[in-house]
């Protein structure tokens, strides 16, 4: 069975403060995605990423897959009480349209 | 255009009742997927369709627990004799289904929050 472990499972800290979340598996994935889910809703992609080390960004946000495509990381700079929710990752075993694995996710809360 | 949507968003079910949770995808959308949420927790995985046929039911926890899609458009996820454990978070998800990785994207729907008292 696949899982995908994430930590830390909570976060909370000041306006402008930097964090890291890590997604980690000892299963190799096709693909990995990032979700953020508000309190009533589900999740909405933030971001895809399908290559070994590659790194992409979305404004604040970076994203990283790991070389080995088992492991992922967000790192958000300057956080803002807008990020507050929750951040999950999710796997896509083989690319082939099913059903995703997702991590426990991460709360994350920013006071200003 | 409209997103996913679900309905009832909220249900509260006496301890053996049973419960229908409704689901309206993208239009155009060929797979759709019921995920369920615990408090706290990331989705778990409960079933897919493409089109009307469920080609995967691994994840349903129970016999109790029946999806369908007869149209290969709505998707009504049925719980039957519901237990207390059954309380959580029931998300419906579809996608376009392609060769391409955007077309794999899933959309979610808000849920339905299930309360099994």
């Amino acid at each position: 069975t696949q899982l995908l472990e994430q930590s830390p499972q909570f976060l909370s800290i000041q306006e402008g403060e930097n964090l890291t979340v890590y997604c980690n598996s000892s299963s190799v994935f096709s693909s990995l995605q990032w979700y953020r889910q508000e309190p009533g809703e589900g999740p909405v992609l933030l971001v895809t990423v399908v290559t070994g080390g590659e790194v992409k960004k979305l404004k604040r946000l970076t994203f990283q897959f790991g070389d080995a495509r088992k492991d992922s990381s967000l790192h958000i700079t300057a956080a803002q009480p807008g990020d507050t929710g929750l951040y999950l990752c999710a796997g896509d075993p083989d690319q082939a349209g099913t059903a995703l694995i997702f991590g426990k996710g991460t709360t994350l809360s920013v006071s200003s | 255009g409209a997103g996913v949507s679900q309905s009832p968003r909220y249900k509260v079910a006496k301890r053996g009742q049973d419960v229908a949770l409704r689901c309206d995808p993208i239009s155009g959308h060929v797979s759709l997927f019921w995920y369920q949420q615990a408090l706290g927790q990331g989705p778990e995985f409960l079933t897919y369709f493409q089109n009307e046929a469920q080609l995967d039911k691994s994840g349903l926890p129970s016999d109790r627990f029946f999806a369908e899609r007869p149209e290969g458009s709505v998707s009504t996820l049925k719980i039957q004799r519901t237990q207390q454990e059954d309380s959580a978070v029931y998300l419906c998800a579809s996608s376009l289904e392609g060769f391409s990785l955007s077309d794999n994207e899933q959309f979610f729907g808000p849920g339905t929050r299930l309360t099994v008292l």
